[in-house]
């Protein structure tokens, strides 16, 4: 049972720097969701998809480009990297886009460090 | 907009001891409720949630969350802890307007032998 799988488990980046944060999941859920864990500021949304082709931001959008081609992947892709996107960031997906309706499940996580 | 209010960043306690965890939120009109929890070194998992109905909900592992609408609460409890319950606890609510998850900053439970 894969589930969510993030690749890579940790990145170091110098500002500037671009990178693309994989996530790929095995579950046939139509969204998918990138988030940002920072100390004291728990979880928040940085862009999300209801389906192949369709994607949306969330409450922190800026610095952050995503495209969603296929159901099965949801890439993050961070074009000029900034200290202040130094987090750990989340891939998550569900069954359907209602946070009620199914649990949402998670990737164990990419770590991100920007010097 | 909607917010969820975790009072306490983090919560050490000896094992077998009983544990509480305080969630509050802001909204007035009908939410959904939920804990997450976050292992060391994992993604969140969903402990438990409130939909509707009765408003004491239990996990598969102790723990249990009540649903108090007037003190718009929905606090986690255990009556005995063990070491594994080590982890980072997320309450979340359902937005009514975008009917997306909103965290709380989460409160880190630390067990102690």
């Amino acid at each position: 049972n894969a589930g969510v799988t993030q690749t890579p488990k940790f990145q170091v980046l110098k500002t500037g720097q671009s990178m693309t944060l994989q996530c790929a999941q095995d579950m046939n859920h139509e969204y998918m969701s990138w988030y940002r864990q920072d100390p004291g500021m728990g979880l928040r949304l940085i862009h999300y998809s209801v389906g192949a082709g369709i994607t949306d931001q969330g409450e922190v959008p800026n610095g952050y480009n995503v495209s969603r081609s296929t159901t099965e992947d949801f890439p993050l892709r961070l074009l000029s990297a900034a200290p202040s996107q130094t987090s750990v960031y989340f891939c998550a997906s569900s069954r359907t886009p209602e946070g009620y309706n199914s649990p949402l499940h998670f990737g164990n996580g990419t770590r991100l460090t920007v010097t | 907009a909607q917010s969820v209010t975790q009072l306490d960043s983090q919560v050490p306690v000896f094992e077998e001891a009983p544990v509480e965890l305080r969630c509050n939120y802001s909204s007035s009109v009908s939410v959904y409720l939920f804990w997450y929890v976050q292992y060391p070194n994992q993604g969140l998992q969903l402990l438990l949630k409130y939909l509707s109905g009765s408003t004491l909900v239990e996990s598969i592992n102790g723990f249990e969350a009540e649903f108090n609408k007037s003190q718009t609460s929905f606090h986690l409890r255990k009556p005995s802890v063990h070491i594994s319950d080590t982890a980072e606890y997320f309450c979340a609510v359902s937005d009514p307007n975008t009917d997306k998850l909103i965290f709380g900053t989460g409160t880190r439970l630390q067990v102690f032998p």
